[in-house]
């Protein structure tokens, strides 16, 4: 069982649509990360999230932080084809260094 | 500035060769950790290093993996006797502090194909 599970695995959109990507845990994280991954290249962060309830925006994106600090959600308004990619919520949790990632949401823009 | 890099960026070894996988952190920076990830998920932790201290390397799958960071800059992930299970890409991050929760940079990772 994956210990963050993003919704949805897969989405497909048209350029101008806007999306919502989640990421649930039933685990308390102190703080969680948004990074976007193109094909071979590894993950490059956009956000780090802290304090439960937190929200930020980069642009056309928004990012939430749950008030318990066990979910997050990444909002993109107007997609772009240039958004495409692979998307993944990661996490430290308790004394950890590591991140705990999620398993993805691929998601394509079609122009 | 200089990213993380990694080499080589493709290895194909047949099942039961020993593969050694390198990663140059950004210079400076005093946590590196591995990552695998298989294809279409997200990455797994295998190892964190601070410094040249191997602090935690719970994620190992077995054995037959064992890293390395002797000086504190670069560091060295082998696998002896590859399997196929073993095919993935091999990402190192290296990150500026000790702290937790501290930007991780990532290097475009290592794919290893096991035939």
């Amino acid at each position: 069982t994956q210990l963050l599970e993003q919704s949805p695995q897969f989405l497909s959109i048209q350029e101008g649509e806007n999306l919502t990507v989640y990421c649930n845990s039933s685990s308390v994280f102190s703080s969680l990360q948004w990074y976007r991954q193109e094909p071979g290249e590894g993950p490059v962060l956009l956000v780090t999230v802290v304090t439960g309830g937190e929200v930020k925006k980069l642009k056309r994106l928004t990012f939430q932080f749950g008030d318990a600090r066990k979910d997050s959600s990444l909002h993109i308004t107007a997609a772009q084809p240039g958004d495409t990619g692979l998307y993944l919520c990661a996490g430290v949790r308790g004394s950890a260094r590591q991140l705990t990632f999620g398993s993805g949401t691929q998601l394509t823009v079609l122009p | 500035g200089a990213g993380v890099s990694q080499s080589p960026r493709y290895k194909v070894a047949k099942r039961g060769q020993d593969v050694a996988l390198r990663c140059d952190p950004i210079s400076g920076h005093v946590s590196l950790f591995w990552y695998q990830q298989a294809l279409g998920q997200g990455p797994e932790f295998l190892t964190y290093f601070q410094n040249e201290a191997q602090l935690d390397k719970s994620g190992l799958p077995s054995d037959r993996f064992f890293a390395e960071r002797p000086e504190g800059s670069v560091s060295t992930l082998k696998i002896q006797r590859t399997q196929q299970e073993d095919s993935a890409v091999y990402l190192c991050a290296s990150s500026l502090t000790s702290g937790r929760g501290y930007e991780q940079y990532f290097g475009p990772g290592t794919r290893l194909t096991v035939t």
